[in-house]
């Protein structure tokens, strides 16, 4: 079956930059992209961006244009998010999900990021 | 890019209730429209895709409909396990955004 497992909670100081993984099991990790979104506590769901694994092709959201990076290790079947420039109100759950035409299949367990000084 | 706007942003119920959840888009969006369901602490599921198929293992209690700007999701007789809050989401272009939930709670 499709498993998606990410990496653990991560506290971060203001400035400073994560990175999270999203390890894919269960399927050919290139039949499916890979996109990120983020849920800040007590909100909706935020897209943030997809990436192709078989191409390497991206699309992030404007709003986090130049602060995110989204990877892929074919070899590893594992999906990268990397944001920098962190600020308070990146606090939230982030979850990679295997997505096909902008519907999400199958979604990770989601890894809390905690932005503080 | 597009908006999408759920009606209610929370309801209250009883089970065995029909609940309806509605979606509506700020352009047209033809049928690229998908419905998630998420319990506190969990991941979103998939319930329906492209409007009105019902995705595997879902059950049949759960069903969708509409195109062009106005969605529905409805849960025919409401059961203990679907308290949960509901959130629609368009695919037709990027960036995919989502409704912002409709959280169904016990009556």
């Amino acid at each position: 079956q499709v498993q998606l497992v990410q990496s653990g909670a991560e506290v971060k100081k203001p400035g400073a930059s994560v990175k999270v993984s999203c390890k894919a099991s269960g399927y050919t990790f290139t039949t499916y992209a890979i996109t990120w979104v983020r849920q800040a506590p007590g909100q909706g769901l935020e897209y943030m961006g997809w990436i192709n694994p078989y191409n390497g092709n991206t699309n992030y959201a404007q709003r986090l244009q130049g602060r995110v990076t989204m990877t892929t290790d074919t070899t590893t079947t594992t999906a990268y998010m990397e944001m920098g420039s962190l600020r308070s109100d990146d606090t939230a759950v982030y979850f990679c999900a295997a997505t096909q035409r902008g519907t999400y299949y199958h979604w990770g367990q989601g890894t809390l990021l905690t932005v503080s000084s | 890019d597009i908006q999408m706007t759920q009606s209610p942003s929370s309801l209250s119920a009883s089970v065995g209730d029909r609940v309806t959840i509605t979606c509506r888009a700020s352009q047209t969006i033809s049928s690229y429209l998908n419905w998630y369901q998420q319990k506190p602490g969990k991941a979103p599921k998939l319930l329906i895709y492209a409007a009105s198929s019902l995705q595997s293992g879902v059950p049949s209690r759960f069903s969708g409909s509409g195109s062009g700007t106005d969605f529905t999701l409805t849960i025919s007789s409401l059961q203990p396990e679907d308290f949960a809050t509901y959130y629609c989401q368009q695919n037709y272009s990027t960036p995919r955004t989502f409704g912002q939930g409709t959280k169904v709670e016990s009556k």
